[in-house]
């Protein structure tokens, strides 16, 4: 079945570490995006990208990086420099170029400092 | 101002009411629009495409105001299940990004029996 998986789907920081979060999907889709969700707030675009080796910064990209190497694959990683990242983090995909192409998105990650 | 901005809620509305939710934006370039719905703690799915002629898919109608900025997203005949956050989506424009997807703060929703 095609779709898009996070993992894990809980994760754990300790002060000072550097995590990834893990996307995959095999829907053969261009565009792939991670958001933050905060309790009770909408979802906020931290990077997104729209070819293989190309990502654009959201708006909170501090304190976050990503990689695009190849078309299925879009880590992010959560580096010490994002002081306050306890949050639950959504993965997306979609048909890059189309406007009414939907966004598929991952199960979420549910990250939480130590 | 955030680029995307809803009613802040939440709404509370008895079985069978109808039910509005507004949502604005700020870049007048934006090309497509959506209404997107979440339970809580699960991916946003979608609801709808909002289309400039406005478009209705059973008891939900939503409408597109480009002059205005101006989005809406009404429900007739609340039923329980209704019960979620609505979430306003905005998709991007030739000066940003055709692809660049931003999400409103969403409106929280519950029906009550």
């Amino acid at each position: 079945d095609g779709g898009i998986t996070q993992s894990p789907k809980y994760l754990f920081r300790k002060e000072g570490q550097n995590v990834t979060l893990s996307c995959e999907q095999n829907l053969n889709h261009d565009a792939m995006y991670w958001y933050r969700q905060d309790p009770g707030q909408g979802l906020r675009l931290i990077y997104y990208s729209q070819i293989v080796n190309d990502f654009q910064k959201g708006d909170i990209a501090e304190g976050y990086s990503v990689s695009r190497e190849k078309k299925e694959s879009f880590p992010l990683t959560v580096t010490s420099a994002q002081k306050n990242p306890t949050a639950f983090y959504l993965c997306a995909s979609s048909a890059s170029g189309h406007l009414y192409e939907k966004l598929f998105f991952g199960s979420g990650t549910q990250l939480s400092v130590l | 101002r955030k680029e995307v901005e809803q009613d802040p809620g939440p709404f509370n509305v008895p079985e069978g009411a109808t039910v509005a939710f507004n949502c604005t934006y700020s870049n007048s370039a934006s090309q497509s629009f959506f209404w997107y719905r979440q339970d809580c703690r699960k991916e946003p799915k979608l609801l709808m495409s909002v289309y400039s002629s406005g478009n209705e898919d059973g008891r939900f109608t939503a409408q597109l105001n480009r002059a205005s900025q101006y989005i809406s997203l009404l429900i007739r005949d609340s039923k329980l299940s209704d019960s979620a956050t609505y979430l306003c989506v905005v998709k991007g424009s030739k000066e940003t990004s055709y692809d660049k997807v931003i999400f409103g703060p969403g409106t929280s929703l519950s029906v009550i029996p």
